[in-house]
């Protein structure tokens, strides 16, 4: 079973561009999760979704950023316009109520490395 | 203050020996209790979770929960090379929940 794939890998671009992350989550997870960490600092939460609806959007730092997904599935991040404190790793994670013992493992991508020069 | 303390080492010990490590956190809120490996480069990959306090092992790795003193620990018996990577606590106030990350402790196993 493939895991949570990141697309791209790796970012740079100039102040005040936009840039978009994409994550596919695992297949049938209708959590997902976007983090993100900044150089020198912890792993952050931005938001969750449930399907396609925002279960908590607390994280986000302000309205340049725009997370959506439609239809449930994959998930975007948009950056507009990008600044240098944007820079860092762009992680997502997706879990599954599975009716386990536990519910909601969060199994995280590899992340999305955005230098904003 | 930062809402999850956690030492960011460089943690360095040889093969074979026990590695400790250890979170604080201040919510008294937070129910779940996770460790993450993280090898550089890669995403986060949970070995570990507890749900309130007490001891749980799974294998070489046993981790401890104790919610009266707001204390969370990961040991790792007989620790090999491949062990070297960051260690990360994470915190969840309910299942499904958002994570709290601390910053992580990177950790050496010289052979």
């Amino acid at each position: 079973e493939a895991g949570v794939t990141q697309f791209p890998s790796h970012s740079v671009i100039e102040k005040g561009q936009t840039v978009t992350l994409r994550c596919d989550p695992i297949s049938g997870h209708d959590n997902l999760y976007w983090y993100r960490r900044v150089m020198g600092k912890e792993i952050k939460f931005l938001l969750h979704f449930v399907k396609e609806s925002k279960q908590d959007e607390s994280g986000m730092p302000n309205n340049r950023f725009l997370a959506e997904r439609t239809g449930g599935t994959y998930s975007t991040l948009k950056v507009q316009p990008a600044e240098l404190e944007d820079s860092g790793v762009y992680f997502c994670a997706s879990s599954q109520v599975d009716g386990g013992l536990f519910i909601g493992t969060q199994y995280f991508g590899p992340g999305t490395r955005l230098l904003v020069l | 203050q930062k809402e999850v303390e956690q030492d960011p080492g460089p943690l360095s010990v040889p093969e074979g020996a026990i590695v400790s490590l250890n979170c604080t956190y201040s919510n008294s809120a937070f129910q779940y209790f996770m460790w993450y490996r993280q090898y550089s480069r890669k995403g986060p990959e949970l070995l570990m979770y507890t749900y309130s306090s007490g001891n749980k092992e799974d294998g070489r790795f046993t981790a401890q929960v104790d919610k009266s003193s707001k204390y969370i620990s990961l040991f790792i018996r007989d620790s090999q090379p491949s062990d070297s990577a960051t260690y990360l606590c994470a915190l969840s106030k309910a299942a499904g929940n958002k994570l709290t990350f601390g910053g992580g402790t990177r950790v050496l196993v010289k052979p």
